[in-house]
């Protein structure tokens, strides 16, 4: 597609229970990111993928958050256990390395769980 | 490490008056900046971005930022203000290949 695409676009959940995110960057970007914003807060980096390097993870905030990107193209964001404090929209970019990594953005995965 | 400072939570002007959005940067060389918008419910545009050369940027929606070595500033300006440029507008910077660190945004509320 044309832009960067994130399914679901709204996803419920119980606490406690597993969710995935996925993340479809635009065709060619080698960087994919994973942002999360809670209302009324900035943009919270989660995590960085980069070609073949190994993953930025230093922004995951606990051990029940992982990401994956498989062929270097479609990334998962998996919760585990979901909280209540892990509501939040959670936003996904990619970009090209190389042209100074501006970053396009999708729409974002709006999770609330109850 | 980077940071990226944007010092008003939340702006007010009129329609039709000038805006300046602030945003300064902490890096130990001229990094890469951007700044995005963010309509209610929308994802982030890139309105503008600073790579190098002439320190006056131009942007989308008649949006301007103007980078500043010796401040270590890239504030967001425009001209006249529009009902339609309420939104949270976020700073961020960059160098290449390294992740995007974006300031905690500012919100415009424009009254008519």
């Amino acid at each position: 597609g044309a832009g960067v695409s994130q399914s679901p676009s709204n996803k419920v959940t119980e606490k406690g229970k597993d969710v995935e995110l996925r993340c479809d960057p635009i065709s060619g970007h080698t960087a994919l990111y994973w942002y999360r914003q809670s209302l009324g807060q900035g943009l919270e980096f989660l995590i960085y993928f980069q070609g073949n390097s190994a993953p930025d993870k230093s922004g995951l905030p606990s051990d029940r958050f992982s990401a994956e990107r498989t062929g270097g193209s479609v990334s998962t964001l998996t919760i585990q256990r979901t909280q209540q404090e892990d509501s939040a929209v959670y936003l996904c970019a990619s970009s090209f390395r190389d042209r100074g990594t501006e970053a396009f953005f999708g729409q974002g995965t709006r999770l609330t769980v109850v | 490490a980077q940071s990226v400072t944007q010092p008003d939570i939340h702006i007010t002007v009129s329609e039709g008056a000038s805006l300046e959005l602030r945003c300064n940067y902490s890096y130990g060389a001229t990094p890469y900046l951007f700044w995005y918008v963010q309509s209610p419910g929308q994802g982030l545009q890139l309105l503008l971005k600073y790579f190098s050369g002439d320190t006056l940027v131009q942007g989308i929606k008649g949006f301007e930022a103007e980078f500043k070595r010796s401040q270590s500033s890239f504030n967001l300006r425009k001209p006249s203000v529009h009902w339609s440029d309420a939104a949270e507008y976020f700073c961020a910077v960059a160098r290449s290949g390294n992740k995007l660190v974006f300031g905690a945004g500012t919100i415009l509320r424009v009254k008519s």
